[in-house]
């Protein structure tokens, strides 16, 4: 069985400040890791995904995300908030049955 | 390319009442996902198309819940008859065929059910 436990449901950031979304997961096999972003009105979107490659994983928006297996996490980073990465983020965890999702932290950035 | 499309948007209906969502994957995805987010909580996996088949269909709720994907392209999911607790927004999601569980899955920007 695997779990996704998000830390924080809100994060409240300044516009250039970094950003720190925290996940932990729990798997009982070599997980695969994504987070996801959604927007308002809009599709859930692939921001990264890890896959048993680098443990340090770059996304786009200048996202990255680093796969601690020890510590079993995957905190997704951004050395420098903007306005327009204001939205909900999802840390999902690869499972047997499709996709099994984190609770969702929702992002604001404040001018 | 278009994305995965979701219809209605919005929908507001009795207890009681039968609703039908729809989902249109992108063009050529053989895989097709149902998820679910009640009320501010996980989004929860609902179930798996492969074409036209189901391929996994354990996280259904219940017996209220149908989904169908005749042709293998466009797929339902219908409620009826509905409750309150069905009160959530239900996502789809496509992808194509791989042997790879863990490629990226599409989503739509899901439709928001409301049960009064």
């Amino acid at each position: 069985a695997q779990s996704v436990t998000q830390l924080d449901s809100h994060v409240s950031v300044s516009e250039g400040t970094p950003v720190l979304l925290r996940c932990n997961y729990s798997s009982s096999y070599s997980p695969s890791l994504f987070w996801y972003v959604q927007h308002p009105n809009k599709g859930l979107q692939l921001l990264l995904k890890y896959t048993s490659a680098a443990t340090l994983v770059k996304g786009i928006n200048g996202f990255e995300a680093e796969f601690k297996k020890s510590e079993t996490s995957f905190h997704l980073t951004k050395p420098s908030a903007h306005m327009s990465d204001a939205a909900e983020y999802f840390c999902v965890v690869t499972g047997r049955r499709a996709l099994t999702f984190g609770s969702g932290t929702r992002l604001q950035v404040q001018p | 390319e278009a994305g995965v499309t979701q219809f209605p948007s919005h929908s507001v209906i009795e207890k009681g009442q039968t609703v039908t969502l729809r989902c249109d994957p992108i063009s050529g995805h053989d895989n097709l996902y149902w998820y679910r987010r009640v009320m501010g909580k996980e989004i929860k996996f609902l179930l798996h198309f492969v074409k036209e088949s189901k391929q996994d269909e354990s996280g259904m709720p219940n017996n209220r819940f149908l989904a169908e994907r005749t042709g293998g392209t466009y797929s339902t999911l219908k409620v009826q008859p509905a409750e309150l607790e069905d009160s959530g927004v239900y996502f789809c999601a496509s992808s194509p065929w791989t042997s790879n569980l863990y490629n990226e899955q599409f989503f739509g920007p899901g439709t928001r059910l409301t049960v009064l």
